[in-house]
């Protein structure tokens, strides 16, 4: 069965800094994707960054990069420049199989979250 | 545009009664999902809907919790006879079509609790 753990239930960071959240995840599918959203308090899931197992480089978005190790399946979120409205719960999931475009679809399977605090 | 739209947002029901929790997706997403958060834990998968055909209800923790998408559109997620431990956030996301690399477009969800 897959399995994402997030070690970290909670980390704070001062502003400005850099900050990295954890991830590893357990999977015997070649093919499959990471995806990193944020959960502020108002409970919406957002979006932040993807990795496909085949992606050679590693993911940016902005502030937000993927640490992608997949030797030590470990895909490791690095904030920069951190700002307050970074504050929020951080969920790492995957999406195991090939997607719909080959009769599967994108199940997400999440960890259990790392809730960050930014300090001024 | 919109987003994925939800609603009731907030739900208090008694215990053995039945809730109705709707989703309305983005306009021309082919595909649907139901999550349920419980308090300080990831979401979990409950079904998965292609249109209107249910693909997968593997999640579904009892046959009390039935989903339906009858057009293809809006779907609606039905718990009968409520416990408290059905009380959690319940996540709707959609995507265009589902395919791998493919962001999902979350929902507030509704937090239900049971008494």
């Amino acid at each position: 069965a897959q399995k994402i753990t997030q070690t970290q239930p909670g980390m704070f960071v001062q502003e400005k800094e850099a900050v990295t959240l954890d991830c590893t995840y357990d999977t015997s599918d070649p093919s499959y994707g990471l995806f990193w959203y944020k959960q502020p308090s108002s409970g919406e899931m957002i979006f932040l960054i993807y990795q496909g197992s085949y992606d050679q480089q590693n993911a940016t978005e902005g502030r937000y990069s993927l640490n992608f190790q997949k030797a030590r399946k470990s895909a490791n979120l690095v904030i920069s420049a951190s700002q307050l409205g970074d504050s929020a719960m951080y969920f790492c999931a995957m999406r195991e199989g090939p997607g719909a475009s080959r009769g599967g679809y994108n199940k997400l399977i999440f960890g259990a979250g790392t809730r960050l605090a930014v300090h001024p | 545009g919109a987003g994925v739209s939800q609603s009731p947002r907030y739900k208090v029901a008694k215990r053995g009664q039945d809730v109705a929790l709707r989703c309305d997706p983005i306009s021309g997403h082919v595909s649907l999902f139901w999550y349920q958060q419980a308090l300080g834990q990831g979401p979990e998968f409950l079904t998965y809907f292609q249109n209107e055909a249910q693909l997968d209800k593997s999640g579904l923790p009892s046959d009390r919790f039935f989903a339906e998408r009858p057009e293809g559109s809006v779907s609606t997620l039905k718990i009968q006879r409520t416990q408290q431990e059905d009380s959690a956030v319940y996540l709707c996301a959609s995507s265009f079509q589902g395919v791998a690399e493919e962001t999902q477009y979350f929902g507030p969800g509704t937090r239900l609790l049971v008494l």
